[in-house]
């Protein structure tokens, strides 16, 4: 079975600043999927980035960018230009690449971003 | 395009009684996913509905049900409730099929407190 392990329960930042948000996983599969979701206080859960496993470069979407580290099963976010309404719950998924869409969650990084 | 929207938004049971959940999937979508977020967590895999058939099930126990309708709404069903199924439950809808690769898009999911 496929675990997701995030080992920053808590992380801060100040405003502008650049934040690195940490998550491994471990799965004995070669085609997956790895995502960041995030789950402002407000709750819904927002995609904010994903990254295939077959692909080679990383993910980038304005601000925020991952580092995919497939032999180490390493796989972090950085948000840059950290803004207030950054500030949530970060959560690190894993998918199959078979049919079931099941989403594997680590445990998640509650980011405070202050002003 | 109307997202994904859940109810009620919060519900209080008592132990043994049973409770139904409500999903709208995004508009076009054929895929409802449930899961379980206790506080603090991140969210659990519960089952998955494709087409109106379940395609995977995570480690719930039977009393745990579902079901998905024609229009790809989707129910959970719980009986006999205990304390521990005190949650925010979460349902992502998507569009599935052989590639695999669809985000999921959540719901802001059904608070249920269980004294």
């Amino acid at each position: 079975a496929q675990t997701v392990t995030q080992s920053q329960p808590e992380m801060s930042v100040q405003e502008a600043e650049t934040v690195t948000l940490s998550c491994t996983y471990d799965t004995s599969e070669n085609n997956y999927y790895l995502f960041w979701y995030k789950q402002p206080p407000s709750r819904q859960m927002i995609l904010v980035i994903r990254q295939e496993a077959y692909k080679q470069q990383n993910a980038t979407e304005n601000r925020f960018s991952v580092n995919f580290q497939k032999a180490a099963k390493s796989f972090s976010l950085k948000i840059s230009d950290s803004q207030l309404g950054d500030t949530a719950m970060y959560f690190c998924a894993y998918r199959s690449g078979g049919s079931n869409y099941k989403l594997t969650f680590g445990k998640g990084t509650l980011l405070t971003v202050n002003p | 395009e109307t997202g994904v929207t859940q109810s009620p938004t919060h519900l209080i049971k008592t132990r043994g009684q049973q409770v139904t959940l409500r999903c709208s999937s995004q508009s076009g979508h054929n895929t409802v996913s449930w899961y379980q977020q206790a506080l603090g967590q991140g969210p659990q895999f519960i089952f998955q509905y494709y087409r109106e058939e379940e395609n995977g099930r995570g480690n719930f126990p039977p009393r745990f049900s579902g079901l998905q309708f024609p229009n790809y709404s989707s129910e959970l069903n719980v009986n006999a409730l205990e304390l521990d199924d005190s949650a925010l439950y979460l349902c992502a809808s998507s569009l599935g099929g052989l590639a695999g690769m669809y985000e999921q898009y959540f719901g802001p999911g059904t608070r249920l407190t269980v004294t």
